[in-house]
């Protein structure tokens, strides 16, 4: 079964700044999806950046960044230039191609606080 | 384009009883599935359900069910709830024929049993 984690319970930055949330993952798979979802106080859960593992080039999107290792299986999220707005609980997800469209394994989340 | 509505928002059910929640997709996705979160376990993955059949299903027991009407809609009941049943329960929708197609969350229903 794999399974995802992520090691950093709550993180903090400066608006403005730069902040990387880190997630490991464990698969005996060579093809599946790796997601980052945010999800603020209203409890919606949004999409933030997905990368296909077949793909080497990490996925980009706006002030949203991945740093992708498939090998170390790790993929980071960086988010750039913070705003008030990116304040949230941030989970990373993986979903197998093999087991079914639309299972997805979750990590424990990030809580992340924007300081003014 | 109406997004994923959830229903109701907000529940409080004594133990032992029974609960359903309702899912509606965004229209045109056939699939929908099912999450709990709660603060100890986080996010688990209850069942999938597309074009009317269970296509993926958790770790959980028999008490949870799911059914999907031939419009997509979706509905999970919980039977003989316990308090550990607390939690919010998250639907998300997606096309489904393929496994790229992205996924789309509500707001979620949130369960208290007391």
């Amino acid at each position: 079964a794999q399974t995802v984690t992520q090691s950093q319970p709550e993180m903090s930055v400066q608006e403005a700044e730069t902040v990387t949330l880190s997630c490991t993952y464990d698969t005996s798979e060579s093809d599946y999806y790796l997601f980052w979802y945010k999800q603020p106080p209203s409890r919606q859960m949004i999409l933030v950046i997905r990368q296909e593992a077949y793909k080497q080039q990490n996925a980009t999107e706006n002030r949203f960044s991945v740093n992708f290792q498939k090998a170390a299986k790790s993929f980071s999220l960086k988010i750039s230039d913070s705003q008030l707005g990116d304040a949230a609980m941030y989970f990373c997800a993986y979903r197998s191609l093999l087991q079914g469209a639309q299972k997805l394994v979750f990590g424990q989340g990030t809580r992340l606080t924007i300081n003014p | 384009k109406a997004g994923v509505t959830q229903t109701p928002r907000y529940l409080i059910k004594t133990r032992g009883q029974q609960v359903t929640l309702s899912c509606s997709p965004i229209s045109g996705h056939r699939s929908v599935s099912w999450y709990q979160q709660t603060p100890g376990q986080g996010l688990q993955f209850l069942f999938e359900y597309f074009s009317e059949t269970q296509r993926n299903k958790g770790n959980f027991p028999g008490r949870f069910s799911g059914r999907q009407f031939s419009n997509s809609r979706s509905e999970m009941n919980v039977s003989t709830l316990e308090l550990g049943d607390s939690a919010l329960y998250l639907c998300a929708s997606s096309l489904g024929g393929t496994p790229d197609t992205e996924a789309f969350f509500g707001q979620g229903t949130r369960l208290t049993v007391v």
